[in-house]
């Protein structure tokens, strides 16, 4: 596609519902990031895909988060018994790079605005 | 944990006039890049500057990097309206490589 699309826009749920947030990156971009980016705050890291292998997952914050890559195109966070700390934007950025990935600029979606009740 | 600072935290300017935009940094870097983020938009890519470049120039844009004073500035010259946005400097992690690591960002209003 032309760019990065995420789904849905906004998401609205109640606190211990499950939701799921999508991400289709650029074509042939084998780099795929996730990060949470709280009001007013820069984005944070929350978990890396190289191809359909998830290489860091390091940020996210708790077992409650999984996400998944599996043919290495669409990626899917998951985010388990949401709480309120857990309304954020959620951010999908993909690249071209492999290694080296800072040396590529990284291209975002919208982000899904998740707002837990 | 967020690694880069920018200064100041809002910045109101009129069209026509520069805006500068500051960033400062804790660990040593390879790359330092600048994006830009409209309103409940992603964000955009400005540019990339290598650690051993001091200075890089796209367009209407000017960043600089200082290295010994882990610091980078972007210099907007003769701002637009439609350069309302927030800006945020982004450093890679050295240590797995395998992320971008933001700064809180700089509000950028410019009134015409």
């Amino acid at each position: 596609g032309a760019g990065v699309s995420q789904s849905p826009r906004y998401k609205v749920a109640k606190r211990g519902q499950d939701v799921a947030l999508r991400c289709d990156p650029i074509s042939g971009h084998v780099s795929l990031f996730w990060y949470q980016q709280a009001l007013g705050q820069g984005p944070e890291f929350l978990t890396y895909f190289q191809n359909e292998a998830q290489l860091d997952k390091s940020g996210l914050p708790s077992d409650r988060f999984f996400a998944e890559r599996p043919e290495g195109s669409v990626s899917t966070l998951k985010i388990q018994r949401t709480q309120q700390e857990d309304s954020a934007v959620y951010l999908c950025a993909s690249s071209l790079a492999t290694a080296s990935y800072s040396n590529q600029p990284q291209h975002f979606g919208d982000g899904t605005r998740l707002s837990i009740l | 944990s967020q690694q880069g600072e920018e200064d100041p935290q809002a910045l109101s300017i009129q069209e026509g006039e520069n805006a500068t935009m500051n960033c400062s940094y804790k660990t040593s870097i390879n790359n330092l890049q600048w994006y830009r983020q409209n309103s409940g938009r992603g964000l955009v890519h400005l540019i990339l500057i290598r650690s051993n470049e001091r200075e890089k120039h796209s367009g209407r844009l000017r960043v600089t990097l200082d290295t010994s004073k882990k610091s980078s500035s972007l210099l907007i010259t003769a701002s637009r309206a439609a350069d309302t946005a927030s800006y945020f400097c982004a450093t890679d992690f050295n240590q797995a490589g395998t992320a971008l690591i933001f700064g809180k960002g700089t509000t950028l209003s410019v009134s015409s």
